[in-house]
């Protein structure tokens, strides 16, 4: 089955320490994408790629850091200097980067981060 | 102001309701429209995708847009308990997905 692989469900991170969440995505698309989820608030993008070893700044990517070394991979560390980790992270893929007619954006299943 | 207003509810409807969740927005520019649905803990999935005005069906699901209004909507037709999910509504005014801008979400219960 085609889809997004995000892992683990669950995640912990103790005071100091770097965090690294998974992305696998075996559907050929060119274009990922990582979002945070926050109660009361709509999903703000941390980082995104439009092809291999390259990648954006989204709107919040203080204390964030991203690589794209393989089209379906996209691996996202939540550094220390990140002071309020404690989210829910969804990583989304899309076929091209400026084709929205006729292509859509398509979500993993999330990951929840919190602090120990 | 926020560039797209959702009310977070939660809405509560017995089973068999016609259900309809709405998105106001500010910015003129949007052009592509969608309604995800989330259940708790997992990712969003892709339920409708209209681009500008009007209404499109699938199912038991109807989208509408009203460019004019700056409204959105999504109505469910004969609900069913396993609809309790959050809905959230996205635009995107083009030039790629980066650009994509989400509501926070309805949280929709529909009571057996």
């Amino acid at each position: 089955d085609g889809g997004i692989t995000q892992s683990p469900k669950y995640l912990f991170r103790k005071e100091g320490q770097n965090v690294t969440l998974s992305c696998e995505q075996n559907l050929n698309h060119d274009a990922m994408y990582w979002y945070r989820q926050d109660p009361g608030q709509g999903l703000r993008l941390i980082y995104y790629s439009q092809i291999v070893n390259d990648f954006q700044k989204g709107d919040i990517a203080e204390g964030y850091s991203v690589s794209r070394e393989k089209k379906e991979s996209f691996p996202l560390t939540v550094t220390s200097a990140q002071k309020n980790p404690t989210a829910f992270y969804l990583c989304a893929s899309s076929p091209h980067t400026d084709r929205p007619d006729n292509e859509k954006l398509f979500f993993g299943s999330g990951t929840q981060l919190s602090v120990l | 102001q926020k560039e797209v207003e959702q009310d977070p509810g939660p809405l509560s409807v017995p089973e068999g309701a016609i259900v309809s969740l709405n998105c106001t927005y500010s910015n003129s520019a949007f052009q592509y429209f969608m309604w995800y649905r989330q259940y708790s803990r997992k990712g969003p999935e892709l339920l409708m995708y209209t681009y500008s005005s009007g209404n499109k069906e699938d199912g038991r699901f109807t989208a509408q847009v009203d460019k004019s209004s700056k409204y959105i909507s999504l109505f469910i037709r004969d609900s069913q308990p396993s609809d309790s999910a959050t809905y959230l509504c996205a635009m995107l005014r083009g030039g790629g997905y980066q650009k994509v801008t989400f509501g926070i979400g309805t949280k929709l219960q529909v009571i057996p």
